[in-house]
């Protein structure tokens, strides 16, 4: 399986937005409304962000938002705050009954 | 509120088998609905889903990992664990277990790192 593609890097200043996006096929992204969304910081574990395309797990901020269209998702952070600067990484389920994810994003906030 | 700790050997030696446990507290293992991954980080890398293993004890695996991986699920112990054979340097990373309720992963254990070296 091939891992789902994210840009390598995006950027913004504060309170601006920006969208990550996540491109996979009809196999994953586009089969299944089973895309997360996840937050790394340096050094530490992966932080559940969106769940099912644009869903918020509770305490994550309402400035985070996911969507989903044909074989791409995204991930949409509006209102760019310092602490938001960190690697993103999207997920999906596939139909061979397993998970991919994408290659990562490094977010920097200008 | 479920926490996931991972714990094994931190050094390996190549061609040999790389074995890590995740003790789960604060639930049961065998609650019904859970499902319970592996996830690895190489240095400076991105994540790779290693897979997982259903209350049932249903498994699923990478399939380029598929021919060298076992997740099984210890329920007296209230854990679960990964062997990953014939280790190469190429299988260095942070190894990461999580658990889900649903299409997701959450939560995460903070992770272990694994070097392949002799």
């Amino acid at each position: 399986q091939s891992a789902l593609t994210q840009p390598a890097s995006v950027s913004g200043s504060p309170g601006q937005s920006i969208t990550i996006s996540c491109t996979g096929t009809s196999s994953d992204v586009g089969g299944y409304n089973y895309v997360s969304w996840y937050q790394q910081h340096p050094g530490k574990a992966p932080k559940l962000m969106i769940y099912e395309v644009s869903n918020r797990p509770s305490g994550v901020p309402d400035r985070f938002s996911g969507s989903k269209s044909g074989n791409t998702a995204s991930l949409t952070i509006s209102g760019l705050q310092a602490e938001d600067e960190a690697d993103y990484y999207c997920s999906s389920y596939t139909s061979s009954s397993t998970w991919v994810f994408g290659g990562g994003t490094k977010l920097t906030v200008l | 509120q479920l926490q996931l700790q991972e714990s094994g050997s931190g050094l390996v030696k190549p061609s040999q088998t790389l074995s890590l446990t995740c003790a789960v507290s604060g639930g049961s293992i065998s609650s019904g609905g859970y499902s319970w991954s592996w996830i690895r980080q190489p240095p400076g890398k991105g994540l790779e889903w290693i897979g997982y293993i259903y209350h049932s004890g249903s498994t699923y695996y990478n399939p380029s990992l598929k021919s060298r991986v076992t997740i099984s699920v210890d329920r007296s112990k209230n854990q679960f664990s990964l062997k990953l054979s014939s280790v190469t340097a190429a299988d260095t990373a942070v190894y990461y277990c999580a658990g889900a309720t649903g299409p997701w992963f959450d939560p995460w254990g903070q992770g272990t790192l694994v070097t392949v070296s002799s």
